[in-house]
């Protein structure tokens, strides 16, 4: 069926190094993908966005890598802070008659180790 | 508010209660989604209403569940004869407008942590 997976439940990082949180999609029609981070206690917050037209899109800190070829999407956040430990959900738009949905990843919970 | 907002903040019940959650969405917002979060999982969609139609009803896990909009603004989500597996938090989301292909991201309430006994 349709899923938004990822490989990695939890990754742990090195302050000041590079996180690389990586998700998997299976519909190849989706053309919108965004990565949201979701603190304790809090609702996920939009992070960067990228649609299917697109290989790269950058944001502060942030870069979103898609590869429609082998339905991969990649978020890397650069000299990682302790203020990014949370966890991190991709989600693809997928259209369906009279609309259409997000789908939402599990999520990868990232520590950061100062 | 400039946010999403949701109350109550948590619930406890007992099994077999009925509750109702509320959302207020963004003002101009037109489209309002409901997801519910178990304990370390992902984010399972429920229900979404967009402007004046019909709402998308597909993701609510039984008939226990239902969900309104009034007047394309607050909603609310009622659980009827509450049991142990509803225990989650339930997430409010709300987006400008939803056309088809529409590159629109949601914007997330807090969530409302419901606890049933």
């Amino acid at each position: 069926g349709e899923s938004v997976g990822l490989h990695l439940p939890t990754l742990s990082v090195q302050e000041g190094d590079n996180s690389i949180i990586n998700c998997a999609y299976s519909n190849s029609a989706s053309d919108y993908f965004i990565w949201y981070k979701q603190e304790s206690g809090k609702g996920p917050q939009f992070i960067i966005d990228i649609r299917s037209n697109m290989d790269k899109r950058q944001g502060q800190r942030v870069t979103v890598l898609l590869n429609k070829t082998v339905k991969h999407l990649s978020l890397q956040i650069a000299a990682t802070q302790p203020g990014d430990s949370a966890v991190y959900f991709c989600a693809e738009n997928m259209g369906y008659t009279g609309g259409f949905k997000t789908i939402f990843g599990a999520g990868t919970r990232l520590f950061v180790k100062a | 508010g400039a946010g999403v907002s949701q109350s109550p903040s948590n619930k406890v019940t007992e099994k077999g209660k009925d509750v109702e959650l509320r959302c207020d969405p963004i003002s101009g917002h037109t489209a309002l989604y409901w997801y519910r979060q178990s304990l370390g999982q992902g984010l399972e969609f429920l229900i979404y209403f967009q402007g004046n139609s019909a709402p998308d009803k597909s993701g609510l896990p039984s008939d226990r569940f239902s969900a309104e909009r009034t007047g394309g603004s607050v909603s609310t989500l009622t659980i009827q004869r509450t049991q142990q597996e509803d225990s989650a938090v339930y997430l409010c989301a709300s987006s400008p407008r939803q056309l088809a292909r529409s590159y629109n991201e949601q914007f997330f309430g807090p969530g409302t942590r419901l606890t049933v006994l």
